[in-house]
Protein backbone atom coordinates (compact mmCIF):
# COMPACT_ATOMS: atom_id res chain seq x y z
CA UNK A 1 0.00 0.00 0.00
CA UNK A 2 1.02 3.48 -0.07
CA UNK A 3 3.57 5.13 2.35
CA UNK A 4 4.11 9.07 2.43
CA UNK A 5 7.13 10.02 3.97
CA UNK A 6 7.53 13.71 5.56
CA UNK A 7 10.84 15.94 6.36
CA UNK A 8 11.44 17.58 8.33
CA UNK A 9 9.30 17.16 11.34
CA UNK A 10 9.67 20.39 12.58
CA UNK A 11 10.58 23.70 11.32
CA UNK A 12 11.22 26.91 12.22
CA UNK A 13 11.88 30.08 10.09
CA UNK A 14 12.01 33.56 11.01
CA UNK A 15 9.17 35.67 9.96
CA UNK A 16 9.31 36.75 6.38
CA UNK A 17 11.55 33.94 5.28
CA UNK A 18 10.34 30.99 3.20
CA UNK A 19 10.03 27.51 4.19
CA UNK A 20 9.83 24.01 2.29
CA UNK A 21 8.38 21.41 3.31
CA UNK A 22 9.34 17.91 1.18
CA UNK A 23 7.25 14.81 0.94
CA UNK A 24 7.43 11.31 -0.87
CA UNK A 25 5.61 8.43 -2.09
CA UNK A 26 5.87 4.61 -3.14
CA UNK A 27 2.74 4.04 -4.93
CA UNK A 28 3.75 5.13 -8.50
CA UNK A 29 -0.35 5.16 -9.63
CA UNK A 30 -0.98 7.91 -6.94
CA UNK A 31 -2.30 11.11 -8.77
CA UNK A 32 -3.14 13.48 -6.31
CA UNK A 33 -1.24 15.15 -3.31
CA UNK A 34 -3.11 17.57 -1.08
CA UNK A 35 -1.38 19.34 1.49
CA UNK A 36 -3.04 20.65 4.84
CA UNK A 37 -2.93 23.26 7.08
CA UNK A 38 -3.72 22.28 10.62
CA UNK A 39 -4.10 24.58 13.92
CA UNK A 40 -4.78 23.28 17.09
CA UNK A 41 -8.12 21.39 17.89
CA UNK A 42 -9.17 22.02 14.01
CA UNK A 43 -9.73 19.74 11.29
CA UNK A 44 -7.49 19.96 8.55
CA UNK A 45 -7.83 22.84 5.99
CA UNK A 46 -7.13 22.05 2.24
CA UNK A 47 -4.35 24.96 1.70
CA UNK A 48 -3.20 23.39 -2.05
CA UNK A 49 -3.52 20.07 -3.70
CA UNK A 50 -1.52 19.05 -7.41
CA UNK A 51 -2.76 16.56 -9.81
CA UNK A 52 -0.31 13.97 -11.85
CA UNK A 53 -0.72 15.86 -14.60
CA UNK A 54 0.95 19.16 -13.47
CA UNK A 55 4.42 19.75 -12.30
CA UNK A 56 4.08 23.10 -10.12
CA UNK A 57 0.82 24.80 -8.66
CA UNK A 58 1.00 28.20 -7.47
CA UNK A 59 -1.73 30.12 -5.24
CA UNK A 60 0.10 33.47 -3.95
CA UNK A 61 2.07 32.47 -1.07
CA UNK A 62 1.92 29.06 -1.64
CA UNK A 63 3.34 26.90 -4.21
CA UNK A 64 3.52 23.10 -4.67
CA UNK A 65 5.93 21.00 -7.04
CA UNK A 66 5.44 17.75 -8.20
CA UNK A 67 8.25 15.27 -9.76
CA UNK A 68 6.33 11.82 -10.80
CA UNK A 69 9.67 10.45 -11.43
CA UNK A 70 11.16 10.46 -8.52
CA UNK A 71 7.96 10.22 -6.98
CA UNK A 72 8.15 13.38 -4.33
CA UNK A 73 6.36 16.28 -3.52
CA UNK A 74 7.11 19.58 -1.84
CA UNK A 75 5.17 23.23 -0.60
CA UNK A 76 7.05 25.99 -0.75
CA UNK A 77 5.84 29.02 1.56
CA UNK A 78 7.27 32.45 0.80
CA UNK A 79 7.18 35.59 2.81
CA UNK A 80 6.09 33.27 5.95
CA UNK A 81 3.85 35.10 8.75
CA UNK A 82 3.09 34.23 12.01
CA UNK A 83 -0.36 33.15 11.18
CA UNK A 84 1.53 30.45 9.01
CA UNK A 85 2.10 29.17 12.40
CA UNK A 86 0.74 25.32 12.20
CA UNK A 87 1.02 21.35 11.70
CA UNK A 88 1.31 20.88 7.81
CA UNK A 89 0.32 17.65 6.11
CA UNK A 90 1.08 16.19 2.85
CA UNK A 91 -1.09 13.55 1.22
CA UNK A 92 -1.37 11.35 -1.48
CA UNK A 93 -4.54 9.61 -3.22
CA UNK A 94 -3.66 5.63 -3.59
CA UNK A 95 -6.31 5.39 -6.54
CA UNK A 96 -6.05 1.47 -6.81
CA UNK A 97 -8.09 1.65 -3.06
CA UNK A 98 -9.35 5.10 -3.25
CA UNK A 99 -7.42 5.73 0.01
CA UNK A 100 -5.91 9.42 1.44
CA UNK A 101 -2.56 8.33 2.96
CA UNK A 102 -1.06 11.17 5.18
CA UNK A 103 2.87 11.67 5.85
CA UNK A 104 3.53 12.25 9.89
CA UNK A 105 3.37 16.20 9.50
CA UNK A 106 5.39 19.10 10.19
CA UNK A 107 4.93 21.36 12.98
CA UNK A 108 5.77 24.89 11.41
CA UNK A 109 6.58 27.73 13.55
CA UNK A 110 6.79 31.32 12.13
CA UNK A 111 9.07 33.47 14.67
CA UNK A 112 8.10 37.48 14.64
CA UNK B 1 -23.43 25.71 4.14
CA UNK B 2 -21.70 23.33 6.13
CA UNK B 3 -20.55 20.28 3.92
CA UNK B 4 -19.52 17.46 6.28
CA UNK B 5 -21.02 17.60 9.67
CA UNK B 6 -20.67 15.45 12.29
CA UNK B 7 -22.41 14.60 15.60
CA UNK B 8 -21.45 15.27 18.57
CA UNK B 9 -18.23 17.36 18.21
CA UNK B 10 -17.33 16.08 21.86
CA UNK B 11 -18.60 12.71 23.13
CA UNK B 12 -17.39 11.32 26.64
CA UNK B 13 -18.06 7.71 27.57
CA UNK B 14 -16.91 4.75 29.75
CA UNK B 15 -14.57 2.72 29.58
CA UNK B 16 -16.34 -0.16 27.82
CA UNK B 17 -19.56 0.98 27.19
CA UNK B 18 -20.64 1.42 23.58
CA UNK B 19 -20.47 4.74 21.77
CA UNK B 20 -21.42 5.98 18.20
CA UNK B 21 -20.13 8.86 16.38
CA UNK B 22 -22.20 9.98 12.88
CA UNK B 23 -20.69 11.78 9.97
CA UNK B 24 -23.28 13.22 7.31
CA UNK B 25 -22.22 15.34 4.09
CA UNK B 26 -24.55 17.26 1.78
CA UNK B 27 -21.83 16.96 -1.45
CA UNK B 28 -23.09 13.49 -2.28
CA UNK B 29 -20.06 12.17 -2.26
CA UNK B 30 -19.31 8.72 -3.47
CA UNK B 31 -16.43 7.89 -0.65
CA UNK B 32 -16.66 8.53 2.88
CA UNK B 33 -13.35 8.10 5.15
CA UNK B 34 -12.88 7.96 8.99
CA UNK B 35 -9.87 8.76 10.07
CA UNK B 36 -8.78 8.70 13.98
CA UNK B 37 -6.30 11.17 15.24
CA UNK B 38 -4.17 11.48 18.32
CA UNK B 39 -2.77 14.21 19.76
CA UNK B 40 0.73 15.33 17.30
CA UNK B 41 0.27 12.66 14.95
CA UNK B 42 -1.05 12.70 11.41
CA UNK B 43 -4.60 11.40 11.01
CA UNK B 44 -4.52 7.56 10.65
CA UNK B 45 -7.53 6.28 8.25
CA UNK B 46 -9.59 3.40 10.09
CA UNK B 47 -11.79 2.20 6.98
CA UNK B 48 -13.70 3.64 4.26
CA UNK B 49 -16.69 3.35 1.96
CA UNK B 50 -16.88 3.79 -1.62
CA UNK B 51 -20.62 3.81 -2.09
CA UNK B 52 -21.35 0.81 -0.25
CA UNK B 53 -18.04 -1.27 -0.65
CA UNK B 54 -16.58 -1.20 2.96
CA UNK B 55 -13.05 -1.23 2.51
CA UNK B 56 -11.07 -2.05 6.13
CA UNK B 57 -7.61 -1.09 7.32
CA UNK B 58 -5.44 -4.14 8.06
CA UNK B 59 -4.41 -2.39 11.34
CA UNK B 60 -7.72 -1.45 12.60
CA UNK B 61 -8.76 -2.89 15.78
CA UNK B 62 -11.98 -4.84 15.48
CA UNK B 63 -13.31 -3.22 18.39
CA UNK B 64 -13.90 -0.21 15.45
CA UNK B 65 -17.33 -1.26 13.12
CA UNK B 66 -18.88 1.16 10.75
CA UNK B 67 -22.14 1.44 8.99
CA UNK B 68 -23.08 3.43 6.03
CA UNK B 69 -26.86 3.16 5.23
CA UNK B 70 -26.96 5.52 2.45
CA UNK B 71 -25.04 8.27 0.84
CA UNK B 72 -25.44 10.62 2.88
CA UNK B 73 -24.46 9.16 6.62
CA UNK B 74 -21.83 7.02 7.86
CA UNK B 75 -21.26 5.67 11.32
CA UNK B 76 -18.46 4.63 13.40
CA UNK B 77 -19.02 2.50 16.01
CA UNK B 78 -17.05 1.57 18.82
CA UNK B 79 -17.98 -1.23 20.89
CA UNK B 80 -15.64 -1.44 23.82
CA UNK B 81 -13.67 2.02 24.51
CA UNK B 82 -10.66 1.91 25.95
CA UNK B 83 -8.72 4.01 27.15
CA UNK B 84 -6.78 4.33 24.18
CA UNK B 85 -9.61 5.17 22.02
CA UNK B 86 -9.43 8.41 23.11
CA UNK B 87 -8.77 10.59 20.06
CA UNK B 88 -10.25 12.75 17.70
CA UNK B 89 -12.18 11.12 14.87
CA UNK B 90 -12.24 12.51 11.73
CA UNK B 91 -14.98 11.51 8.83
CA UNK B 92 -14.28 13.41 5.24
CA UNK B 93 -15.73 12.60 1.80
CA UNK B 94 -14.38 12.46 -1.90
CA UNK B 95 -15.88 12.22 -5.00
CA UNK B 96 -13.89 9.49 -7.30
CA UNK B 97 -14.28 9.71 -10.99
CA UNK B 98 -14.32 13.46 -11.16
CA UNK B 99 -10.66 14.61 -12.15
CA UNK B 100 -11.39 17.61 -9.62
CA UNK B 101 -11.58 15.21 -6.80
CA UNK B 102 -11.24 16.95 -3.88
CA UNK B 103 -11.02 15.35 0.38
CA UNK B 104 -13.22 17.32 2.60
CA UNK B 105 -13.28 17.04 6.15
CA UNK B 106 -16.07 17.51 8.71
CA UNK B 107 -14.85 19.66 12.14
CA UNK B 108 -14.04 16.01 13.98
CA UNK B 109 -15.82 14.28 17.19
CA UNK B 110 -13.07 14.80 20.21
CA UNK B 111 -14.07 11.31 22.41
CA UNK B 112 -12.54 10.66 26.07
CA UNK B 113 -12.73 7.78 27.46
CA UNK B 114 -13.53 7.56 31.28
Amino acid sequence: GENVEQHPSTLSVQEGDSAVIKCTYSDSASNYFPWYKQELGKRPQLIIDIRSNVGEKKDQRIAVTLNKTAKHFSLHITETQPEDSAVYFCAALETSYDKVIFGPGTSLSVIP
Amino acid sequence: DAMVIQNPRYQVTQFGKPVTLSCSQTLNHNVMYWYQQKSSQAPKLLFHYYDKDFNNEADTPDNFQSRRPNTSFCFLDIRSPGLGDAAMYLCATLQRGDRQETQYFGPGTRLLVL
